[in-house]
């Protein structure tokens, strides 16, 4: 069964500093990755995708992630985070498969940001 | 477009009561999915999707029941509400299922007492 492991439950940073969520899955086959936030009291909108091509995807708001295949992993980063960056992270993962429940999204557990001013 | 809207926003049940979550979708969007989201344990899908008349189980089925009659609806059913069900519940729609974005409703906030 596909797992989504993100190392951090809670990280907590001051404006300006860079940041880095940990983010591994432990599917072999191909996957489809996603980062999702989710700011206070909000629902979850996606940050950005990877299916295929250069592994280093940009997404909104200044937010990139960089797949590695051979480490199984999919960190986002940020160079210099805001303020308005403080929410919850959740990375997701689907086997890419229209098969069963592959094609379904697992979630990892999430990582709260919290920045401070 | 709305996109995903869900009703109601908050919602307390007694143990034992029933009730329904609604979510409409206005994308057209073939695939719909219910989540429950527990602090510090993330999403886990419930139940999901693929079209009008098709439905199946998710990681965590146990307690719910789901229908789809038209593409826009999805809604979750509750028969007998345990404490263990109280969480907060969202409702996702996508166009196709592995290669796109899953667009989330706002959530239902659910205590069950």
């Amino acid at each position: 069964a596909q797992s989504v492991s993100q190392h951090n439950h809670h990280v907590i940073l001051s404006e300006a500093a860079s940041l880095e969520l940990g983010c591994n899955y432990s599917y072999g086959g191909t996957v489809n990755l996603f980062w999702y936030v989710q700011y206070p009291g909000q629902h979850l909108q996606l940050l950005l995708k990877y299916f295929s091509g250069d592994p280093l995807v940009k997404g909104i708001k200044g937010f990139e992630a960089e797949f590695i295949k051979s480490k199984f992993s999919f960190n986002l980063r940020k160079p210099s985070v805001q303020w308005s960056d403080t929410a919850e992270y959740f990375c997701a993962v689907n086997g890419g498969n229209y098969g069963g429940s592959q094609g379904n999204l697992i979630f990892g557990k999430g990582t709260k940001l919290s920045v401070k001013p | 477009n709305a996109g995903v809207t869900q009703t109601p926003k908050f919602r307390i049940l007694k143990i034992g009561q029933s009730m329904t979550l609604q979510c409409t979708q206005d994308m057209n969007h073939n695939y719909m999915y219910w989540y429950r989201q527990d602090p510090g344990m993330g999403l886990k899908l419930i139940y999901y999707s693929v079209g009008a008349g098709i439905t199946d189980k998710g990681e965590v089925p146990n307690g719910y029941n789901v229908s789809r009659s038209t593409t826009e609806d999805f809604p979750l059913r509750l028969e007998l509400a345990a404490p263990s069900q109280t969480s907060v519940y969202f409702c996702a729609s996508s166009y196709g299922r592995a290669y796109n974005e899953q667009f989330f409703g706002p959530g239902t906030r659910l205590t069950v007492l």
